[in-house]
């Protein structure tokens, strides 16, 4: 696609279910940041990949936060017994290798009730 | 750590005026990249302007100009002409050269045009 996408735009979960947020990167951008960013705040990294491999996880806040990228395109963000406090706009940017130049996604917000 | 501070939460500037946003950062590295990305109502980032930090000369981008101070850590925007279409969040980002390039962000600015 010409840029990045993200899936869905907006959802709302209870708390304690399941989530899988989705991104879908500028074709040929092997680099893929997860960042979080809540209210009234800037964006916090998550987790970065390098093709197909998690290269630094570093930033998820706990083991209820994964993702994945199998075929080193899509990425697949996933939180396990969502609480309140990951209600936030979940941002995912994809990058050339080579360029320090993020191209970023409208975001997926997500509200926990 | 490096760390990035916007000290203005929020800013307002007439329309066709100049208004400057301040950042400073934090590091110990001599070889980083920072960064202006705009955020609108849409969320998307959108970068407005990139200094690289082994360049003396500040970058400008039509309207928009920084002034790098690597001394000072400082790395403020000018935005010239100011139009409607500025208004956004602007944030302030830093890039340590040779890491995985993550970005590191400020708090942010909320920019208002007054017409």
């Amino acid at each position: 696609g010409a840029g990045v996408s993200q899936t869905p735009s907006n959802k709302v979960t209870e708390k304690g279910k399941y989530v899988e947020l989705r991104c879908d990167p500028i074709s040929g951008h092997t680099a893929l940041y997860w960042y979080r960013q809540s209210l009234g705040q800037g964006p916090e990294f998550l987790i970065y990949f390098q093709g197909t491999g998690a290269a630094d996880d570093s930033g998820l806040p706990n083991d209820r936060f994964f993702a994945v990228r199998p075929e080193g395109s899509v990425s697949t963000l996933k939180i396990q017994r969502t609480e309140r406090g990951d209600s936030a706009v979940y941002l995912c940017a994809s990058r050339a290798s080579r360029n320090t130049e993020a191209f970023f996604g409208q975001g997926t917000r997500l509200t926990v009730v | 750590a490096q760390t990035v501070t916007q000290s203005q939460p929020e800013m307002s500037v007439q329309e066709a005026e100049t208004v400057t946003l301040s950042c400073t950062y934090d590091t110990s590295e001599s070889d980083y990249y920072l960064f202006w990305y705009k955020q609108p109502p849409s969320r998307q980032m959108i970068l407005v302007i990139r200094q690289e930090a082994y360049k003396q000369q500040n970058a400008t981008e039509n309207r928009f100009s920084v002034n790098f101070q690597k001394a000072a850590k400082s790395f403020s925007l000018k935005i010239s002409d100011s139009q409607l279409g500025d208004a956004a969040m602007y944030f302030c980002a830093y890039i340590r050269r040779g890491s995985n390039y993550q970005l590191i962000w400020g708090a942010g600015t909320k920019l208002i045009i007054k017409p």
